[in-house]
């Protein structure tokens, strides 16, 4: 049991492109997230989803959009791939009524 | 807003000494707090939490840590140090901000450990 499956694991794009991040759990946890981690700036939350269909903004969402017609995939989209948008992206997944939050093992993107 | 602090970026330990890893927080109202373990090239690990009940609360590989509401603090402590234990640590309070029910994580900058043989 996988868990929360992310792809690609690494992948370098060029500036305009657009790019979408794959995430997939087995747990069908109702909450799924998207973090970006950046050096100085630890962990933030570009988006998450409650359910299926429901989708809402983080952090630091600008450049990004997300979707969710399965309880289990939720992907990230890079509609126009900027060099700021080069990070490590982390998707989790949290048990509606429960505490913790589950991570990916991550997806190292590089824009150029 | 919530907040977590780690004030070191980095903490070295000999293997076989105690290590504290610290981590201060600030929060309106009761504050649920993790920890969490990056290996290199890894996602985040749960390790342990706080929601509410006793201060000292034990997690995975050994780990504990001490919840001290006077100075609000949340410090990850383990008896005996492991070369395997070197990674990057992070600290982590629950925000209602974002996150719906479930709430986000706020992560600190993250604290380096290095165990040396």
């Amino acid at each position: 049991d996988a868990g929360i499956t992310q792809s690609p694991r690494y992948k370098i794009t060029e500036t305009g492109r657009q790019v979408t991040l794959m995430c997939h759990q087995t747990w069908s946890h109702s909450y799924m997230f998207w973090y970006r981690q950046d050096l100085g700036h630890g962990l933030r939350l570009i988006y998450y989803s409650a359910a299926a269909d429901i989708t809402d903004k983080g952090e630091v969402p600008d450049g990004y959009v997300v979707s969710r017609s399965k309880t289990e995939n939720f992907p990230l989209t890079l509609e126009s791939a900027t060099r700021s948008q080069t990070s490590v992206y982390f998707c989790a997944t949290g048990r509606r009524g429960g505490n913790t939050i589950y991570f990916g093992e991550g997806s190292w993107l590089t824009v150029v | 807003a919530q907040s977590v602090a780690q004030p070191e970026d980095q903490v070295n330990v000999a293997e076989g000494n105690p290590l504290t890893v610290k981590c201060t927080y600030s929060v309106s109202g009761n504050p649920y707090l993790f920890w969490y373990v990056q290996y290199p090239n890894r996602g985040l690990q749960f390790l342990l939490k706080y929601i509410t009940g006793d201060n000292l609360v034990k997690g995975s590989y050994g780990f504990e840590a001490e919840f001290n509401k006077s100075q609000t603090s949340f410090h990850l402590k383990k008896p005996s140090a492991l070369v395997t234990d070197s990674a990057l640590y992070f600290c982590a309070v629950r925000d209602m901000n974002y996150g719906g029910s479930q709430g986000n994580l706020i992560f600190g900058k993250g604290t380096k450990l290095s165990v040396k043989p």
